[in-house]
């Protein structure tokens, strides 16, 4: 079926340094996510993305978090500057079109800020 | 605003016997309800999806039906596998925006 990919799977890095997440959604879909889930913790919505705008975010998405997806490549998350709460792990997701069909999840970019 | 309740934290049972995992909401829309699975390290999959005509979806031998009256979309199974043993998130869609919202999600743990 219809792949989101994730890369990295793993990254470790010290608190303060700048950190993308890369995703590759599903090809004809125009939705997209990144949800946040800590350890042992529920599923969180950060932010979802259309035709190149925010549309909604969360109060989970800091100031220091911004997403773009620069003609049709990757839809990123960028932590500037990260911080020790930012550990988790990032899942993004796509959807063809508006939240009546399903999201297609990644398999996380778990993130460790040491 | 949209919420979704899953009251039950951790659910362990024994192979063999029923599933049941709970899930009310609320919603200003009619909304849409999910069902999504996650195994251990992998990525949270959908199991089963609200029907408009209110049909009730069926997938992998669990089924669930939406309840409108009561705010409901429970998630049952009548014979647990050891491979079910997953975390089990309830989503709701409002067409009034475009966000998915997730319970806080329940832990199966099917035991021999």
């Amino acid at each position: 079926g219809p792949k989101v990919l994730q890369i990295p799977s793993h990254q470790i890095i010290d608190m303060g340094q700048m950190v993308t997440l890369n995703c590759d959604p599903v090809s004809n879909h125009l939705y997209f996510y990144w949800y946040k889930q800590i350890l042992g913790q529920q599923m969180e919505f950060l932010v979802n993305f259309y035709n190149g705008k925010v549309m909604e975010k969360s109060k989970l998405f800091k100031d220091q978090f911004s997403v773009e997806r620069p003609d049709g490549s990757y839809f990123t998350l960028k932590i500037q500057p990260t911080a020790l709460e930012d550990s988790a792990v990032y899942f993004c997701a796509s959807s063809w079109g508006r939240i009546t069909g399903q999201l297609y999840f990644g398999e996380g970019s778990k993130l460790t800020v040491l | 605003g949209d919420s979704v309740t899953q009251t039950e934290g951790l659910v362990t049972l024994t192979e063999g016997l029923p599933v049941m995992l709970n899930c009310t909401y609320q919603s200003t829309y009619s909304p849409f309800l999910f069902w999504y699975v996650q195994h251990l390290n992998e990525a949270p999959k959908l199991l089963l999806k609200s029907f408009t005509d209110n049909k009730r979806p069926e997938h992998q031998g669990f089924h669930a039906t939406l309840h409108k009256s009561s705010s409901s979309f429970h998630l049952q199974k009548s014979s647990a596998q050891l491979s079910d043993s997953a975390l089990y998130y309830c989503a709701l869609s409002d067409p009034g925006n475009n966000r998915i919202f997730f319970g806080d999600g329940t832990q199966l743990v099917v035991k021999p």
